[in-house]
């Protein structure tokens, strides 16, 4: 099973902060995904990413993957105090009866109004 | 229309028992799959049922957890002989089609799991 580092391992801010939280791995995936993680729920699926070098933006949440497929980055500009929570990245193995998605750590967010 | 849902919410037990916990993933969802999260950390990738191909089971942590789906229907997440270390939150999440394709995964909310 490959594996995924996030860091950093928690962050915490000021209203109005930018900050970026990183997911790498030595392997290649076929695509990567962003969840969000709220106390007491299950995570919540942000965004996918697919082609080496794409970048997505989801309102104040940019997302890029990197050119070899093994890494994404995770960036978040004016951090307000809803965006607390558990950030996690999941990469797909390409396996023959489908994809497993493996999820690293994840990064802990606390935004302080 | 109805997410993921699993039973019990909260389950706690004595050390040594057995416990099942239930996963109802969403309908038509070919793919579901069972993690654990401890307090504060990210998901242990247990077991990845996909269709009717043979499980992946290689996250299951010793031969005391075991997992069963019928057909493209309900799984149960069993641990036998209930060790302090298995405390954790138990998330299943089901999926239209392998994860990655574009298709997100659909989580329940966990059944925390208490050893005592």
């Amino acid at each position: 099973t490959q594996l995924l580092e996030q860091s950093p391992q928690f962050l915490s801010i000021q209203e109005g902060e930018n900050l970026t939280v990183y997911c790498n791995s030595s392997s290649v995936f076929s695509s990567l995904q962003w969840y969000r993680q709220e106390p007491g729920e299950g995570p919540v699926l942000l965004v996918t990413v697919v082609t080496g070098g794409e970048v997505k933006k989801l309102k104040r949440l940019t997302f890029q993957f990197g050119d070899a497929r093994k890494d994404s980055s995770l960036h978040i500009t004016a951090a307000q105090p809803g965006d607390t929570g558990l950030y996690l990245c999941a990469g797909a193995e390409w396996m023959e009866y489908g994809n497993k998605l493996v999820f690293g750590a994840g990064t802990i967010l606390r935004v302080k109004s | 229309g109805a997410g993921v849902s699993q039973s019990p919410s909260n389950k706690v037990t004595e050390k040594g028992k057995d416990v099942e916990l239930r996963c109802d993933p969403i309908s038509g969802h070919t793919a579901l799959y069972w993690y654990r999260q401890r307090l504060g950390q990210g998901l242990e990738f247990l077991i990845y049922f996909q269709g009717n191909s043979a499980p992946d089971k290689s996250g299951l942590p010793s031969d005391r957890f075991s997992a069963e789906r019928t057909g493209e229907s309900v799984s149960t997440l069993t641990i036998q002989r209930t060790q302090q270390e298995d405390s954790a939150v138990y998330l299943c999440a089901s999926t239209l089609q392998g994860a990655g394709r574009g298709s997100p995964l659909h989580f329940g909310n966990g059944t925390r799991l208490t050893v005592t």
